[in-house]
């Protein structure tokens, strides 16, 4: 049983271009969960999905950023525009709909963006 | 909000030692998770050890066990016969039993970067 994919492992971008981060959940997982880690801090939650709605995205800049989960294929975290502080890793995890509540997150092995 | 704090930066023990790493967490709730993620240089986030706070014997995995002091609002990570292996960032979080995830679920410490020497 596959863990986490995320992918890329590594992207870089220019200011102002658009990043894509796709993360696909362990398999009969329906609850996906972004994070962002920037060096020397621990993960800060960011959004909460399930399949085709966003649950909680409190943690989620307001402006750029933006995320999905459709009823196919993987979980995108979309970042328009990119600026030098978006530099960070951004981890995805997954649960399954029966434990959601006990906090058990599968976590993917991250996406590090560098914006240049 | 809650708040988790891990006042050890970096630690640094022998091999075969038994190493403590500390962490607090500030939280009006009653009912709540709290774990110890591991995060060895391939960055990939691993549950080490999980307490549920309604659970008063303390949890063990091995060679893992916690130290859960409800009242104090501590919660620190024992490691005993410590091996290479281990060397790692451990990031103590904490979770509200209600929310299900989400932003009142996984609430993140700072880290320890735990060093085994050989």
């Amino acid at each position: 049983n596959a863990g986490v994919m995320q992918n890329p492992r590594h992207l870089v971008r220019r200011r102002g271009q658009e990043a894509r981060l796709r993360c696909s959940p362990m398999k009969g997982h329906s609850h996906v969960y972004w994070y962002r880690q920037l060096p020397e801090e621990g993960l800060k939650f960011m959004v909460y999905l399930q399949k085709e709605n966003i649950i909680d995205e409190s943690g989620m800049p307001k402006e750029r950023f933006s995320a999905e989960f459709p009823k196919e294929g993987p979980s995108i975290l979309r970042i328009q525009q990119v600026v030098r502080g978006d530099s960070a890793a951004y981890f995805c995890a997954s649960s399954p709909r029966t434990r959601a509540n006990t906090g058990e997150l599968f976590f993917g092995e991250g996406s590090r963006l560098t914006v240049l | 909000a809650q708040t988790v704090t891990q006042s050890q930066p970096e630690m640094s023990v022998q091999e075969a030692e038994t190493v403590t790493l500390s962490c607090t967490y500030d939280t009006s709730e009653n009912n709540y998770y709290l774990f110890w993620y591991k995060q060895p240089p391939s960055r990939q986030m691993i549950l080490v050890i999980r307490q549920e706070a309604y659970k008063q014997q303390n949890a063990t995995e091995n060679r893992f066990s916690v130290n859960f002091q409800k009242a104090a609002k501590s919660f620190s990570l024992k490691i005993s016969d410590s091996q290479l292996g281990d060397t790692a960032m451990y990031f103590c979080a904490f979770m509200n039993l209600h929310s299900g995830g989400g932003a009142d679920g996984l609430t993140f410490g700072k880290g320890t970067h735990l060093i085994i020497q050989p």
